[in-house]
């Protein structure tokens, strides 16, 4: 079944911190895609990142980074240098299948306090 | 440029009430999407449409009806509301399959 876990339900660090949020799938598909969505206090989701599952390069943006590893199936997402405003839940999801729609792990709360 | 807009943004219904939520999406994207979120439960698809026309259910569809009379609505229906229905009811829409899915900024509902 088409599963995603995001193990931590809730991580607290402080301000300049480097944190990770892991987050780990199971899919059937041969070729499948993985996403990263934040949501901050305001309640909106943000997009942050899809990744084919042929691509397995690491990818930065700015102070984001993400680690694909096809053969522990994980997709895991980096923070440094951690701010205030970086708090918030935030959803690791992969594509469902032939629908389109995305299956979401429950999320992991990030507070950074300063 | 709109994106994707949900009505209303809050709603407060009594038990066995009806309403209905509009999606509406600028982008003339094919595929739309209707999700809850509870706490601690993530996002869970209730019914898509690959098109005009067209509706499907997805994970939990009990309570909830839908329709797609034009391309760029999206409608979520409850024809009697009950308490566990309250929560918050995010829309999507992509141009395609597996594509990366744009949100609205969801509907909060509370059903007393």
């Amino acid at each position: 079944a088409q599963k995603v876990t995001q193990a931590q339900t809730e991580i607290s660090v402080v301000e300049k911190e480097d944190v990770t949020l892991d987050c780990v799938y199971e899919t059937r598909d041969t070729t499948y895609y993985l996403f990263w969505y934040k949501q901050p206090p305001s309640g909106e989701l943000v997009f942050l990142i899809r990744r084919n599952s042929f691509d397995e390069q690491n990818e930065i943006s700015g102070r984001y980074s993400w680690n694909f590893q096809k053969s522990t199936s994980s997709f895991n997402f980096t923070i440094t240098a951690s701010q205030v405003v970086d708090s918030a839940v935030y959803f690791c999801a992969n594509d469902g299948g032939s629908q389109g729609n995305l299956i979401f792990g429950k999320g992991t709360k990030l507070s950074v306090k300063p | 440029n709109a994106g994707v807009t949900q009505t209303p943004k809050f709603r407060v219904l009594k038990t066995g009430q009806s309403m209905t939520l509009l999606c509406a999406q600028d982008m003339n994207h094919e595929y739309m999407y209707w999700y809850r979120q509870d706490p601690g439960m993530g996002l869970r698809l209730i019914h898509y449409s690959v098109g005009e026309g067209t509706t499907a259910k997805g994970e939990v569809p009990d309570g909830y009806n839908v329709s797609r009379l034009k391309k760029q609505n999206f409608l979520l229906g409850l024809e009697s509301a009950a308490p566990s229905q309250t929560s918050v009811y995010f829309c999507a829409s992509s141009s395609l399959s597996r594509s990366r899915q744009h949100f609205g900024d969801g509907t909060r509902l509370s059903i007393l």
